[in-house]
């Protein structure tokens, strides 16, 4: 089993619609969680940290349940620009980023 | 502010031969990792440093070392390359090792073996 799972996709969606991704992590013991997005060919870059309580940042909420081992990742009216790969990373309390294989995310016009 | 540079960009090589790869963090970052992301995957992890030292090491063989200088700025050293070698090199850096602190990418280094 992966340590950190995500569905591939890709994801179609009509611009304006709301979209949501889920990952799955391995270690229980996990420290901290991140959604970073990744454009084709470009560097990773962070979206947002991912907290206990959940957290929100414009458009986009990020929620993480330890118990069920999962996080996830709401984007609401959804823009052209918010094509791209979602990436689910968690740092399981040592020195690396576990990443997952990324969600592919195409907005329709 | 400037933030994670990586040269070269891009780098053509043949099997066999060696590479270095460079990076510097975001001025006040005293932790770099590197990542080797092949087509399709996500990110692995390779190395990390911190204060000059190695502080983790990832599944890679030891044909793939590294080192950090003073400046805090890291060479990643790839050696006899093989084609299986190809992929896009990240740099990340981070204020310190603590989990909570995220990583921040450079623009990474594309590297194709012939």
């Amino acid at each position: 089993r992966k340590e950190v799972e995500q569905d591939p996709g890709p994801f179609n969606v009509p611009e304006g619609a709301t979209v949501a991704f889920n990952c799955t992590y391995s270690n229980s013991a996990s420290q901290s969680f991140f959604w970073y997005r990744q454009d084709c060919r470009k560097e990773p870059k962070l979206l947002m940290s991912v907290y206990s309580s959940g957290n929100e940042d414009g458009r986009f909420t990020a929620q993480l349940n330890r118990a069920s081992q999962y996080i996830s990742l709401l984007i609401r009216d959804s823009k052209l620009s918010d094509s791209a790969t979602y990436l689910c990373v968690v740092n399981f309390g040592n020195e690396k980023l576990t990443f997952g294989t990324g969600t592919r995310l195409t907005i329709i016009p | 502010d400037a933030g994670v540079t990586q040269s070269p960009t891009h780098l053509i090589k043949t099997r066999g031969q060696h590479v270095t790869l460079r990076c510097s963090p975001i001025s006040g970052h005293k932790s770099v990792s590197w990542y080797q992301q092949v087509l399709g995957q996500g990110p692995q992890f390779i190395f990390q440093y911190y204060e000059k030292e190695e502080r983790g090491r990832g599944n890679f063989p030891d044909r793939f070392s590294a080192r950090q200088f003073p400046n805090y700025s890291s060479e990643l050293n790839v050696n006899a390359l093989l084609l299986g070698d190809s992929a896009l090199y990240l740099c990340a850096s981070s204020l310190d090792l603590s989990p909570s602190w995220p990583q921040h990418f450079g623009d990474g280094t594309r590297l194709s073996i012939l």
